[in-house]
């Protein structure tokens, strides 16, 4: 399974742009990346996903480098609510391979 | 629209025993997959069910096995219990498009439930 390398922990202020980085130098030409969050006590969510070319939604939006060896998931305006735990995943057979995943903290 | 449900929310074992999680997939997802998440960890791969079959597996022992019904609902059993299998398990369902194939559809998202705490004394 390909991996990924993302920082233990990163924090924000409220209300200020959130930039989450992931390295990806394995990744295979099928792999999506897939983005999910876990907040405290809940199962993980899904965030956003991609192949080559960036992405946006309602909740965020995914930067693909043009290798596709790394990729950032941005949160434009970080809220409270945001404070999770956020693994990027790369995707090709049907499981999930989860890592430690990055720690974000949003100071108020 | 319920997404999926786990149940029991929480349970406590003693070692030896034996435990059966139960799981609903979202409306209209076919495919289930266990992943078990330790306390401080990433959720782990267990194995995941399509056509009430087992078709993929992770790094687990024959201890832990699972059951898909014709209702896509599923059943983790874990038996024998040890204190290290004390941990959030995890239910997650998605659709598969079309036949299942080894590779898969990368594109597909899971939605998670809120898991099932298992505590082992």
């Amino acid at each position: 399974d390909a991996k990924t390398t993302q920082p233990n922990s990163m924090e924000s202020n409220e209300e200020e742009p959130v930039h989450l980085p992931c390295n990806h130098s394995t990744i295979s030409g099928t792999d999506y990346i897939h983005w999910y969050r876990q907040l405290p006590s809940q199962g993980p969510e899904y965030v956003i996903h991609g192949l080559t070319s960036n992405v946006n939604n309602r909740m965020a939006s995914l930067a693909i480098a043009e290798d596709r060896k790394s990729s950032t998931l941005i949160l434009h305006r970080a809220t409270l609510r945001d404070a999770a735990v956020y693994y990027c995943i790369l995707r090709g057979a049907q499981k999930l391979v989860f890592g430690q995943g990055t720690r974000l903290t949003i100071n108020p | 629209d319920a997404g999926v449900t786990q149940s029991p929310t929480h349970l406590i074992k003693t070692r030896g025993q034996q435990v059966t999680l139960r799981c609903s997939p979202k409306s209209g997802h076919d495919t289930v997959s266990w992943y078990q998440q330790a306390l401080g960890q990433g959720p782990q791969f267990i194995f995941q069910y399509y056509e009430e079959e087992e078709r993929q597996r992770g790094n687990f022992p024959d201890r832990f096995s699972g059951h898909q019904f014709p209702n896509y609902s599923s059943e983790l059993n874990v038996n024998a219990l040890l204190l290290g299998d004390s941990a959030l398990y995890l239910c997650a369902s998605s659709l598969v498009v079309g036949k299942f194939l080894a590779g898969g559809s990368g594109a597909n998202v899971l939605t998670f439930g809120a898991g099932s705490r298992l505590t082992v004394l």
